[in-house]
């Protein structure tokens, strides 16, 4: 069955910090890939997606993730972080002949003002 | 655009009663989720509808939870009776057809405590 792996557990960050979040996931074939953040209060919301094509994605606020098929890898990266950073993030993938997409366990990021 | 809805926000119950979490996902959108996230863990996905019908239900505890959406819009999930590691938050979350290539919208979750 599908699995992911997301590394760190709890970060905690000064401002300007730069940010690297891990995400691996199981299955060789075909997938779909996801990062989805949950400001505090907030819903869970889409952060960014690869489906195909450019394996580097640019999401909202300045985030960006690198599809590495040969590493089954799928990091999150910001270059400077904010205080307003301060969330939980989940790696989430989805087999498409699945419809149904796996999450994993998320890193909650605490950015220090 | 009205986000999905879910009600109530949080409930306390103890353990073997009954309780039952509404959704109302963004107009328009056939596909709904109810997920359960356990504290520390990420959402796992406990049925899937495609307008009123199951797409997936492999995950839900079929001998306690159930759920429908009658007429391919609200939906229910209940759970009966419910368990000490029923605890979690539920969410619910809705697209406008499958996740392959349509973004879920998630609701605010309900908050259940089990006593």
């Amino acid at each position: 069955a599908q699995s992911v792996s997301q590394h760190n557990h709890h970060v905690i960050l000064s401002e300007a910090a730069s940010l690297e979040l891990g995400c691996n996931y199981s299955y060789g074939g075909t997938v779909n890939l996801f990062w989805y953040v949950q400001y505090p209060g907030q819903h869970l919301q889409l952060l960014l997606k690869y489906f195909s094509g450019d394996p580097l994605v640019k999401g909202i606020k300045g985030f960006e993730a690198e599809f590495i098929k040969s590493k089954f890898s799928f990091n999150l990266r910001k270059p400077s972080v904010q205080w307003s950073d301060t969330a939980e993030y989940f790696c989430a993938v989805n087999e498409p002949r699945d419809d149904k997409i796996i999450f994993g366990k998320g890193t909650r990021l605490h950015i220090l003002p | 655009e009205a986000g999905v809805a879910q009600s109530p926000r949080y409930k306390i119950i103890e353990k073997r009663q009954s309780v039952a979490f509404w959704c109302n996902p963004i107009s328009g959108h056939a596909t709904l989720y109810w997920y359960q996230q356990i504290l520390g863990q990420g959402p796992k996905l406990l049925i899937q509808f495609q307008n009123n019908g199951v797409v997936d239900d492999s995950q839900l505890p079929k001998d306690r939870f159930s759920a429908e959406r009658l007429k391919g819009v609200d939906s229910t999930l209940k759970i009966q009776p419910a368990k000490l590691e029923d605890s979690a938050v539920y969410l619910c979350a809705s697209s406008l057809a499958t996740p392959s290539f349509y973004e879920q919208y998630f609701g605010p979750g309900t908050r259940l405590t089990v006593t």
